[in-house]
């Protein structure tokens, strides 16, 4: 079954990077682009952008050009979000999803706090 | 950039009657390749999103049929026949095209009168 599996909370201070990861199981990793979306406490859905596993090709929302990166890793299935220059407002749960939404992550909590 | 609106924000229903949201995008969705790229995601308290419905009115494995999706071009609309406790939520329209930009609607949150 499909599964995606991303990595533990993090705190970090401002300033900071965050580096999260997600691991795809159950399908052909390099078939299917991956999303990422995060959510404020209490907000909606905000989509930052998307990569194709099997090229490393990526696309970002213009409000996060330039401080996020997405990578993947085909030996283990796994794609990364980068988040530079942290500011309190990027606390959030940041999720990954696969294609259009069909399966996603359980989420990773990102506090940022001096 | 695509603006997704959705209506009503907040939703109150009686169990058992019906609901319906409406999600209106700034510019045509319909795609070169003839598709349309409108989604519908369910979330659930505590829970990550859930897709309910894809390309407009396609129901998603397992998605109860009282779900249903319709619309064409700018306007679009997510409907539950009969509202259950377990329908308790926010629900999400969002738009985008393969391997391009996505955007989500702000969210409509649904409870029980």
């Amino acid at each position: 079954q499909v599964q995606l599996v991303q990595s533990g909370a993090e705190v970090k201070k401002p300033g900071a990077s965050v580096k999260v990861s997600c691991k795809a199981s159950g399908y052909t990793f390099t078939s299917y682009y991956m999303h990422w979306v995060r959510q404020a406490p209490g907000q909606g859905l905000e989509w930052m952008g998307i990569i194709n596993p099997s090229g490393g090709s990526t696309s970002y929302a213009q409000k996060f050009q330039g401080r996020v990166t997405m990578t993947r890793d085909t030996s283990t299935s796994t794609v990364y979000m980068e988040l530079s220059s942290l500011r309190s407002e990027d606390t959030a749960v940041y999720y990954c999803a696969r294609a259009m939404g069909d399966y996603w992550g359980q989420g990773t909590l990102v506090t940022v706090s001096s | 950039d695509v603006v997704m609106t959705q209506s009503p924000l907040s939703l109150p229903v009686t169990l058992g009657q019906p609901a319906s949201i409406s999600c209106r995008s700034s510019q045509s969705l319909v795609h070169s390749d003839g598709n349309t790229y409108l989604n519908w995601f369910q979330q659930r308290p505590g829970q990550s999103p859930r897709r309910l419905i894809y390309k407009v009115s396609n129901r998603d494995s397992g998605v109860p049929d009282r779900f249903s999706g319709s619309g064409s071009g700018t306007d679009f609309t997510l409907k539950i026949s009969r509202v259950e406790a377990e329908d308790v939520g926010v629900y999400y329209c969002m738009q985008g095209t393969p391997g391009g930009m996505y955007t989500f609607g702000q969210g409509t949150k649904l409870e029980i009168k």
